[in-house]
């Protein structure tokens, strides 16, 4: 069965610091990968997503994430953090029929001191 | 992007009752609708995939007379709680997907049993 592990619950970093926020999954064949932002009150907003092809993704609002085969993981990355950008952030894998029901990983949040 | 609304945001409801959930996709004609249940601070879950016209499918683990799931036109799925008890309480995400296969989230609904 496919899973998806986010490792840390919850990252605090600093305005304009780097930003990698790890996902590693399981799944048999090949993945759709996704990263979603959830912000208290708004519903679930899509970063980037992997289908096939370039391994490095870019995404909404300045993030990344890079598709490692070896190593199963997905990363996402931000070379610079806003304050903004303080949420809670989930990768997910698609499975089934068209790859869009969605398996999730237990979510990173993301906190940004001034 | 395309956007899906829930109705209500939120409910709460004395224990034995039943609750009904709205999914609208606004702007796009929605084929596949998923369910989602969100616990507090833990990672979403998929209930169930609904097609238009169709009954159902749902995930092990749900039941499906206690979340009854009706995707009756291509803009509008439910999800009812019948007979809600205080374990029913949570957060139920939708989602909605086209032809295009691209995947919207709702905004989400927060359930509360007393």
């Amino acid at each position: 069965a496919q899973s998806v592990t986010q490792p840390d619950i919850h990252i605090t970093v600093s305005e304009g610091a780097s930003l990698e926020l790890r996902c590693n999954y399981s799944y048999g064949a090949t993945p759709y990968l996704f990263w979603y932002v959830q912000s208290p009150g708004q519903g679930l907003q899509l970063l980037l997503k992997y289908f096939s092809g370039d391994t490095l993704v870019q995404g909404i609002k300045g993030f990344e994430a890079e598709f490692k085969r070896s190593q199963s993981s997905f990363n996402l990355r931000k070379p610079s953090v806003h304050w903004s950008d303080a949420a809670e952030y989930f990768c997910a894998v698609g499975v089934g029929t068209g790859r869009r029901a969605l398996t999730f990983g237990s979510g990173t949040r993301l906190q940004v001191q001034p | 992007g395309a956007v899906v609304s829930q109705h209500p945001s939120r409910v709460i409801c004395k224990s034995g009752t039943s609750v009904k959930i709205e999914c609208r996709s606004l702007d796009f004609q929605a084929t596949t609708m998923f369910w989602y249940r969100q616990f507090p601070k833990k990672s979403l879950m998929l209930m169930a995939t609904s097609n238009e016209g169709s009954k159902a499918t749902y995930e092990q683990g749900v039941e499906k007379d206690k979340f009854l799931i009706n995707h009756a036109s291509l803009t509008l799925s439910t999800l009812t709680v019948t007979s809600a008890h205080p374990e029913d309480s949570s957060f139920y995400i939708c989602s909605a997907s086209g032809r295009l296969n691209e995947q919207f989230f709702g905004p989400g609904t927060r359930l509360t049993v007393l």
